[in-house]
């Protein structure tokens, strides 16, 4: 089945410091892919949904100087967290559309990446 | 705006015990109806989609069930190894977004 490679699964890092997260499809083609952020015990809120070769869309609210995305490829989207805050800790997930839009219209999750800004 | 409701926000049952989980909607032009399971700490786990009033969908001990406001999640002699956070989200449009409900935290005891 189709899989997604989220990485990393944790980091902490330090106020002021960015940080990058990588959202890979392994074994198909997605171009488009879907950032979201979920706090305790809340929903998935979708941030900004990224496509291949052109500029992210960003969801109301979600500073796109701040979250940089980057889809430079059919299989990889990165989530740059820029100048991170305590406030900018949470958990973060991927998700990719099959570009051949299977039953289930093809969208798969990565694992997850809990960041920690201390 | 569309908008999804799930309840209960918890739930408890013995081994064994069935129950529905809920999820009510309010979408226009809805595409498709999705059921994911989460475990703490990782990503949604696809579960199933449903597309129309009437469908029904069954995988092991689960069933989903839709019609044109809510949709159910049936979970017949659950085990513990079923406890998770059951998620619904809706897709409508043509723009691949999903919205998504809070979530049912389900626990199943031994």
């Amino acid at each position: 089945g189709a899989v997604v490679s989220q990485h990393p699964s944790w980091v902490i890092c330090k106020s002021g410091t960015s940080v990058k997260i990588e959202c890979r499809s392994l074994d198909f083609q997605a171009t488009t892919m879907f950032w979201y952020r979920q706090f305790p015990k809340q929903s998935l809120m979708l941030m900004a949904t990224s496509n291949e070769g052109s500029k992210a869309t960003y969801e109301q609210g979600v500073e796109k100087d701040k979250f940089l995305i980057n889809h430079a490829s059919l299989t990889l989207s990165t989530l740059t967290v820029t100048s991170a805050h305590p406030e900018d800790s949470s958990f973060y997930i991927c998700s990719a559309r099959e570009d051949s839009g299977r039953e289930h219209y093809g969208y798969t999750f990565g694992s997850g990446t809990r960041l920690t800004v201390v | 705006e569309d908008q999804v409701t799930q309840s209960p926000e918890a739930l408890r049952l013995q081994e064994g015990e069935s129950s529905s989980l809920n999820c009510s909607y309010t979408v226009s032009g809805l595409r498709g109806l999705f059921w994911y399971r989460q475990d703490p700490g990782k990503g949604p786990e696809f579960l199933f989609t449903l597309y129309s009033a009437g469908e029904e969908k069954e995988k092991e001990r689960l069933k989903a069930t839709l019609t044109k406001k809510e949709s159910f999640l049936h979970i017949t002699a659950p085990k513990p190894e079923d406890s998770a956070t059951y998620l619904c989200a809706v897709l409508r449009g043509s723009n691949y977004k999903l919205t998504f409900g809070k979530g049912t935290l389900l626990t199943v005891n031994p």
